[in-house]
């Protein structure tokens, strides 16, 4: 196992197209995060899931936001009609349940032009 | 989860130790300390945690005063490859709702040759 693995590392698009990152965490692990950093911030938390169920969404995550893991394996975050603002690294973090750590992925730069 | 504090930058000589201070003065007795650190353009990745008592592992070792107020992150010798935003996160492990990690803006230790 590799750890989490994020694609693409980078996606360069123009306002009001619609983007879509995906997120294969480590194959045990059942929790998976996404979140949101923009320059000089810490990780803001998005949404998780408990296998395929998405148990919590953050008021940063708009209508246009959505994210999904059918299986309960890898996760996708599509972002409709993106923005300026929508610029930012997108992380994703899966962990077991217990007093463990998360890992991260490297994360997606998103730039909004 | 309990607000930390830390200082936003600390520099640190190259083979010397870093103590890396975070203050968590309304933390709650299930509420455990975590340190992830953050090397530029990458994901965070943990560091350690603990409850009450001092933690050490191949990374850092972490003190956590007697009464749970404050905390300080250990790098014995650090290295160049240490230079990173440090996250210290007061975080409740029960398995119930909250799961989430929530990072502040961390602490930048610059390590200098």
């Amino acid at each position: 196992d590799t750890g989490v693995s994020q694609d693409p590392r980078h996606k360069i698009t123009k306002r009001g197209q619609n983007v879509t990152f995906r997120c294969d965490p480590i194959s045990e692990h059942n929790r998976l995060y996404w979140y949101r950093q923009t320059l000089g911030q810490g990780p803001e938390f998005l949404t998780y899931f408990q296998n395929e169920a998405q148990l919590e969404k953050s008021r940063l995550l708009s209508d246009r936001f959505s994210a999904e893991r059918p299986k309960g394996s890898f996760s996708t975050l599509e972002i409709q009609r993106t923005e300026q603002g929508d610029s930012a690294m997108y992380l994703c973090a899966s962990s077991s349940q217990g007093p463990y750590g998360y890992t991260f992925g490297s994360g997606t730069r998103l730039t909004v032009v | 989860d309990a607000k930390t504090t830390q200082p936003p930058s600390m520099d640190c000589a190259e083979g010397r130790a870093a103590n890396l201070p975070c203050n968590h003065s309304t933390i709650s007795g299930n509420e455990y300390v975590y340190w992830y650190r953050q090397i530029h353009s990458q994901g965070p990745q943990y560091i350690i945690h603990g409850l009450k008592n001092n933690e050490t592992n191949e990374m850092a070792s972490l003190i956590i005063t007697e009464d749970r107020k404050s905390s300080t992150l250990i790098l014995p010798h650090a290295t160049l490859r240490d230079t990173a935003v440090y996250y210290c996160i007061a975080y409740i492990n029960s398995g119930g709702s909250n799961y989430k990690l929530t990072f502040g803006k961390g602490t930048l230790l610059t390590v200098n040759p």
